[in-house]
């Protein structure tokens, strides 16, 4: 299966600062990535679908300007967070995967925003 | 939009005893995946399964895709303190590309040794 490394795994930062998000692809030529956020004892919440060389496609309320996706090649998405708040403060994690297969997971990121 | 339901939220089982989770989607499914989540973890794949009725089994775990491809359900046997965790299900979208998932609620399993 795909191997996925996300970094970092915990970040702390004070709030109005913008957090960028890393979502490797190691051994999987991913064309699609998908961004997910997870606050505590709930459920995943799909952001936003990463497409490599164009826009990402983000679920209905999400907001794109505040949450920023770049796929500039087929093994790498980040995710920025922007002027993050406090309430921005959630599990964030990527996966990749073919269609109608397993999704493989980064290890994701908590973030913590002061 | 699609939703995915699934039942109960929280399941406390007495070790040795058996348990269900349900999963219910609003819309039918390509596939339906099952992953579980320790606390701290990461989702980790469980099972797929694609096919109308289709059942499968991984040791003291059966898995069940409904005839109508629009639920599903994870019975587990003889419950062991490493089945602790949440189980969720996830549908696989029709008209999606690549793997995008709409997630359940989970099941947080605690398990009373």
């Amino acid at each position: 299966g795909a191997v996925v490394s996300q970094h970092p795994s915990r970040v702390i930062c004070k709030s109005g600062t913008s957090v960028k998000i890393e979502c490797r692809s190691l051994d999987f030529q991913a064309t699609t990535m998908f961004w997910y956020r997870q606050f505590p004892k709930q459920s995943l919440m799909l952001m936003a679908t990463s497409n490599e060389g164009s826009k990402a496609t983000y679920e209905q309320g999400v907001e794109k300007d505040k949450f920023l996706i770049n796929h500039a090649s087929l093994t790498l998405s980040t995710l920025t967070v922007t002027s993050a708040h406090p309430e921005d403060s959630s599990f964030y994690i990527c996966s990749v995967g073919q269609k109608n297969t397993e999704a493989f997971f980064g290890q994701g990121t908590r973030l913590t925003v002061v | 939009g699609q939703q995915v339901m699934q039942i109960p939220q929280y399941q406390h089982v007495q070790e040795g005893e058996d348990f269900t989770t349900y999963c219910n989607s609003s819309t039918t499914l390509s596939n339906i995946q099952w992953y579980k989540q320790r606390p701290g973890g990461h989702p980790v794949f469980l099972i797929q399964l694609v096919k109308s009725g289709e059942v499968k089994k991984q040791k003291r775990l059966t898995f069940q895709f409904g005839e109508a491809k629009k639920n599903s359900s994870l019975h587990i046997t003889a419950t062991q303190t490493t089945d602790v965790g949440t189980y969720f299900c996830a549908g696989g979208r029709i008209k999606a590309a690549g793997n995008k998932l709409t997630f359940g609620g989970g099941t947080r399993v605690l398990v009373k040794p």
